[in-house]
């Protein structure tokens, strides 16, 4: 079974505020995804990361996938209370058409 | 238009009802996926259909049916509930090829 471990699982910080979210498995993955869940809706792809080193920049956000493919990092610059959410990180292989979820950080930016 | 729409959106029951959750996508994707989503929040797939059929069943009880009818719906069918079959449970679809899911608002089930 494939195993993604997020940290932390709580992020309390102020607007303004620099953070990062780390989402780390002992299994290779081919990809990995991002997604930010707001309550009462589905989880919305952010970015994709495909390349063993990647790294992809969306406006205040950051993410990387490590050499190995086993662990990624999200990365939020001045954060804004528009950046609340539940983020989970999900890796995927190919030929196994299936998406394994993270265990999930639910991040709250305090105005 | 809403790119993967389910319905009920909420679902409150009775132990031991059967119920249905529907779901339908617009976008042509090839494969559609049923996950449940834990009180904890953690996502778990279930089933997952490419092109009306089968190819992933995560070891869930066979209370629950997933259905088919053609490559753009995907219903499912749960039997004889159960309190621990209370979680939000979410559709979602992917195009061949293509990396990101694209996930319906969800249905949160209440067993009581």
């Amino acid at each position: 079974t494939q195993l993604l471990e997020q940290s932390p699982q709580f992020l309390s910080i102020q607007e303004g505020e620099n953070l990062t979210v780390y989402c780390n498995s002992s299994s290779v993955f081919s990809s990995l995804q991002w997604y930010r869940q707001e309550p009462g809706e589905g989880p919305v792809l952010l970015v994709t990361v495909v390349t063993g080193g990647e790294v992809k920049k969306l406006k205040r956000l950051t993410f990387q996938f490590g050499d190995a493919r086993k662990d990624s990092s999200l990365h939020i610059t001045a954060a804004q209370t528009g950046d609340t959410g539940l983020y989970l990180c999900a890796g995927e292989n190919f030929g196994n058409e299936k998406l394994t979820f993270g265990t999930g950080t639910r991040l709250t930016i305090i105005p | 238009d809403t790119a993967v729409s389910q319905t009920p959106k909420y679902l409150v029951t009775q132990m031991g009802n059967d119920k249905s959750i529907k779901c339908e996508q617009n976008l042509g994707h090839d494969t559609m996926y049923w996950y449940k989503q834990d009180s904890k929040k953690f996502l778990k797939i279930m089933f997952s259909y490419n092109n009306k059929e089968l190819i992933i069943n995560e070891t869930v009880p066979n209370r629950f049916s997933p259905k088919s009818p053609d490559k753009a719906h995907l219903n499912l069918h749960i039997n004889s509930l159960e309190l621990g079959d209370s979680a939000v449970y979410f559709c979602a679809s992917s195009q061949d090829g293509d990396y990101g899911y694209t996930f319906g608002s969800g249905t949160r089930l209440t067993v009581v």
